[in-house]
């Protein structure tokens, strides 16, 4: 059973452009979380997205970021125009159920730098 | 709101020697804890939870760490620590959201030298 999957690893991209970044969940698990980590700083919250639905989305920017987690296929955070500011370490986790509890499995990342 | 706080941004410290790692929290509620490690360009990985029950709590490459409710900790501790420990540990913090939503530390650099 492959781990969480994220790619890219490494994206480079110039102001204004769009990236897009996906997350492959682990096998029958379909709560996925997104996490942001800025420089010198813990990971933040982003998002929680069930199949088709967004559950929590109060870590998101309120512009230019947008999640998507589809029936088929990985989920994408998507960033519009990006800025300096967005560069980051983009973190995806999955887990099989809903509780507080359960464990999130976390992918390796995805480092954005925008030049 | 909750938030967790992690005083030490790094740890020195030698091989074999015994290591804590602090962590306090702040939270209206009753929450869940956990530590988690990361290695260099790695994802983070779960080394232990507390959920409920035994303060204790214990991980299998022989990391521990106590639930202190009066003093709002969770540190991380080993009695012996190996070179190959040398990463970066986030305490974190859930809430009684319904959902897994952690709150994560700053985290801690533990550099183990022989």
């Amino acid at each position: 059973n492959a781990g969480v999957m994220q790619n890219p690893r490494h994206l480079v991209r110039r102001r204004g452009q769009e990236a897009r970044l996906r997350c492959s969940p682990m096998k029958g698990h379909s709560h996925v979380y997104w996490y942001r980590q800025l420089p010198e700083e813990g990971l933040k919250f982003m998002v929680y997205l069930q199949k088709e639905n967004i559950i929590d989305e109060s870590g998101m920017p309120k512009e230019r970021f947008s999640a998507e987690f589809p029936k088929e296929g990985p989920s994408i955070l998507r960033i519009q125009q990006v800025v300096r500011g967005d560069s980051a370490a983009y973190f995806c986790a999955s887990s099989e159920s809903q509780g507080q509890g359960a464990e999130a499995f976390f992918g390796q990342g995805t480092r954005l730098t925008v030049v | 709101a909750q938030s967790v706080t992690q005083l030490d941004s790094q740890v020195p410290v030698f091989e074999e020697a015994p290591v804590e790692l602090r962590c306090n929290y702040s939270s209206s509620v009753s929450v869940y804890l956990f530590w988690y490690v990361q290695y260099p360009n790695q994802g983070l990985q779960l080394l232990l939870k507390y959920l409920s029950g035994s303060t204790l709590v214990e991980s299998i490459n022989g990391f521990e760490a106590e639930f202190n409710k009066s003093q709002t900790s969770f540190h991380l501790r080993k009695p012996s620590v190996h070179i190959s420990d040398t990463a970066e540990y986030f305490c974190a913090v859930s809430e009684n959201t319904g959902f897994q939503k952690l709150v994560f530390g700053t985290g801690t650099r533990l550099l183990v030298s022989p």
